[in-house]
């Protein structure tokens, strides 16, 4: 597709389960990014993938929380042994650039994780 | 992870008048700085950016200003409509598309 593509849009779990969260960046885009976006809140930095190494990842808040990406494709954020503070947004978005220039970022429009 | 979580600030305005949207940036090693757009049940979306070696910079209907010396951003919309009710949100990051922080946004209200 045109843009980035996230699934599932809405995941209702409950606490203590595992959830993986997908991201379709767009086409070559190298850079991608993960962030958490919880209700009425700005958007706070999880990882970021630059082709499929992840030079930044302090954003994670524990150890709970995992991210690979095949290539320069797919991601998936995972979150294990899922807490109730956990439910929020979780927003992908793509960048041509990553470090070499201009840095707009392509969104998708997110997955809505709740833990019950 | 960074931001800043706090409840959002709003600002109303009447149709057809200009919006003023502030913002100050952490870093003063930034130098790339982005406004998005988010409505709601959507991702942000690009509205402009500025690079640090520019004060100013005019898009269609928005204009941003950036000030490095006290680390302030501002975005001007012109004759505001319905459609530009959304929440806004000031965005920095360093040598590229590295990292991009995300400040805590702004909620815009338009008054028909």
């Amino acid at each position: 597709g045109a843009g980035v593509s996230q699934s599932p849009s809405n995941k209702v779990t409950e606490k203590g389960k595992d959830v993986e969260l997908r991201c379709d960046p767009i086409s070559g885009h190298t850079a991608l990014y993960w962030y958490r976006q919880r209700l009425g809140q700005g958007l706070e930095f999880l990882i970021y993938f630059q082709g499929n190494s992840a030079p930044d990842k302090s954003g994670l808040p524990s150890d709970r929380f995992s991210a690979e990406r095949t290539g320069e494709s797919v991601s998936t954020l995972t979150i294990q042994r899922t807490q109730q503070e956990d439910s929020a947004v979780y927003l992908c978005a793509s960048s041509l650039a990553g470090d070499r220039g201009l840095g707009e970022l392509f969104f998708g429009e997110g997955s809505r994780l709740t833990v019950l | 992870g960074e931001s800043v979580g706090l409840h959002l600030p709003t600002l109303s305005v009447q149709e057809g008048d200009n919006s003023i949207i502030n913002c100050a940036y952490s870093n003063s090693a930034s130098d790339y700085f982005i406004w998005y757009k988010q409505e709601s049940g959507k991702g942000p979306q690009f509205i402009i950016d500025i690079r640090s070696n520019m004060d100013k910079r005019q898009g269609q209907r928005v204009t941003v200003l950036l000030n490095k010396t006290v680390k302030h951003l501002s975005l001007q919309i012109a004759a505001t409509q319905p459609g530009d009710s959304a929440v806004y949100f000031c965005a920095e990051n360093k040598g590229g598309g590295f990292k991009t922080i995300f400040g805590a946004g702004t909620r815009l209200f338009v008054k028909a």
